[in-house]
């Protein structure tokens, strides 16, 4: 079975504060995504690669940057939190895009 | 760019077949998948079409129209553990591009 991990499930941060999520995965997979879900709007993707150091925004990077360094691991980095990032985030690995793993999630809430 | 569209909520009883919807305006296309979303859980893989027609696993099937732009995931002698949240999403050609697009989810409710 496929393994996707994030590093916290519920975190909480201050305003301004620098943020680090975590994900791993452990099946060899070329691709990695991170996405926020909110209420209503679905999942929405912030960031995407397809390799070892490789990355591409998505439909919402700002306030955000990545890091993949090694390609069991996508981290998600947000520079400065802001209160209207507090969000579900949730990371994903694929072999193909059409058929994506996610991992459990990581409520962030930034006071 | 695309645009996907599926009904917000769909209400059901146990036991009884509902189909959930989705309609989506694309520039090229590879295929559409499903995912199912527990409160407070992870989205897990549930299929992909890329060609037209009936993909049935189990008690769910799944049905794309390519022509139509339309495809819909059919869920059969529903349980109380089907309700959930639903997502279909779309990958299309533009740009050689990997980025699925997700739509905003149907809430499917089972009532007993």
């Amino acid at each position: 079975d496929v393994k996707v991990t994030q590093s916290s499930r519920y975190l909480v941060k201050r305003t301004g504060e620098k943020v680090f999520l975590e994900c791993v995965q452990d099946m060899d997979h070329e691709n990695m995504f991170w996405y926020r879900q909110d209420p209503g709007l679905g999942l929405r993707l912030i960031y995407f690669s397809y390799d070892v150091k490789m990355k591409e925004k998505g439909d919402i990077p700002e306030g955000y940057s990545v890091s993949r360094e090694k390609k069991e691991r996508f981290s998600l980095i947000l520079e400065s939190a802001s209160t209207n990032q507090t969000s579900m985030y949730l990371c994903a690995s694929s072999l193909q895009p059409d058929t994506q793993y996610f991992g459990p999630g990581t409520r962030l809430t930034v006071l | 760019g695309q645009s996907l569209e599926q009904p917000s909520e769909v209400t059901a009883v146990e036991g009884a077949i509902v189909q959930i919807n989705c309609t989506y305006q694309t520039s090229g296309f590879y295929g559409l998948s499903w995912y199912q979303q527990h409160d407070g859980g992870a989205p897990t893989f549930l299929s992909y079409n890329a060609l037209d027609g009936l993909e049935e696993t189990g008690r769910f099937s799944s049905f794309l129209s390519r022509s139509d732009s339309y495809g819909y995931l059919l869920l059969q002698e529903l349980q109380m553990k089907d309700s959930a949240s639903y997502f279909c999403a779309v990958r299309d050609t533009e740009g050689g591009s990997y980025i699925p697009t997700f739509g905003r989810g149907t809430s499917l409710i089972v009532h007993p």
